[in-house]
């Protein structure tokens, strides 16, 4: 069974560091999401991709945090530089789009010191 | 926006009983409303979801109920196992057209062999 895959599992930097995470999804899933979900509470969308366009980044502290998609395919969200409070979970998820089942990845734990 | 809360924070039962997890929504637009279930270290994964022109949708010991006119929903897991323990999210399609998620902050359920 296709299933998305992330890399790293897990990161820790120090303040001030850049970080990156890489997010393959499945394959023929147009859209794509980046969720950032802190211990304790629901995932929280950072971006959503429809192939290699975003279409929402209302909640993505755009002054550090960037992602892309560029083929369309995998996807890369960066943090520069991380701050002690963008530790959380970062979960990547594909689907289909609206109205379907939206498929998550294992995540990626960030730990920032 | 929209807004999803959900009660309780966490849930014991025994083994064998039922368990009923319940989440409202703000945004009267939103028709798609799916449920997730984490286990520990895991990724979610969805267990049943339901649309807005259905009032019940049955899966197995799994049920979701949907009152519109109220705003709310309901996560029912019937004859419960020490297997269903994990934490539950249940999640509400924003109105915007691409109708991103928007999740609970979830249920720690927790079932007592």
């Amino acid at each position: 069974e296709a299933e998305v895959a992330q890399s790293p599992r897990y990161k820790i930097t120090e303040k001030s560091q850049a970080v990156a995470f890489w997010c393959d999804p499945i394959s023929g899933h147009a859209t794509l999401y980046w969720y950032r979900q802190i211990l304790g509470q629901g995932p929280e969308l950072l971006v959503q991709f429809q192939d290699e366009s975003v279409v929402d980044d209302s909640q993505l502290p755009k002054d550090r945090f960037s992602a892309e998609r560029l083929k369309g395919v995998d996807s890369t969200l960066k943090i520069q530089p991380a701050e002690l409070g963008d530790s959380a979970m970062y979960l990547c998820a594909s689907g289909l789009g609206f109205g379907n089942e939206q498929f998550f990845g294992p995540g990626t734990r960030l730990t920032v010191l | 926006g929209e807004n999803v809360e959900q009660h309780p924070s966490t849930l014991s039962v025994q083994e064998g009983d039922s368990a009923v997890i319940k989440c409202t929504y703000s945004d009267s637009a939103s028709n798609y409303f799916p449920w997730y279930k984490q286990e520990l270290g895991k990724r979610p994964q969805l267990i049943i979801d339901i649309r807005s022109n259905v009032g019940e949708k049955k899966d197995q010991r799994i049920a979701v109920t949907l009152n519109k006119t109220a705003k709310h929903f309901s996560l029912h897991i019937t004859e419960t196992q020490p297997e269903d323990s994990a934490v539950y999210f249940c999640a509400a399609s924003s109105g915007g057209s691409q109708g991103n998620l928007i999740f609970g902050k979830g249920t720690k359920l927790s079932v007592k062999p």
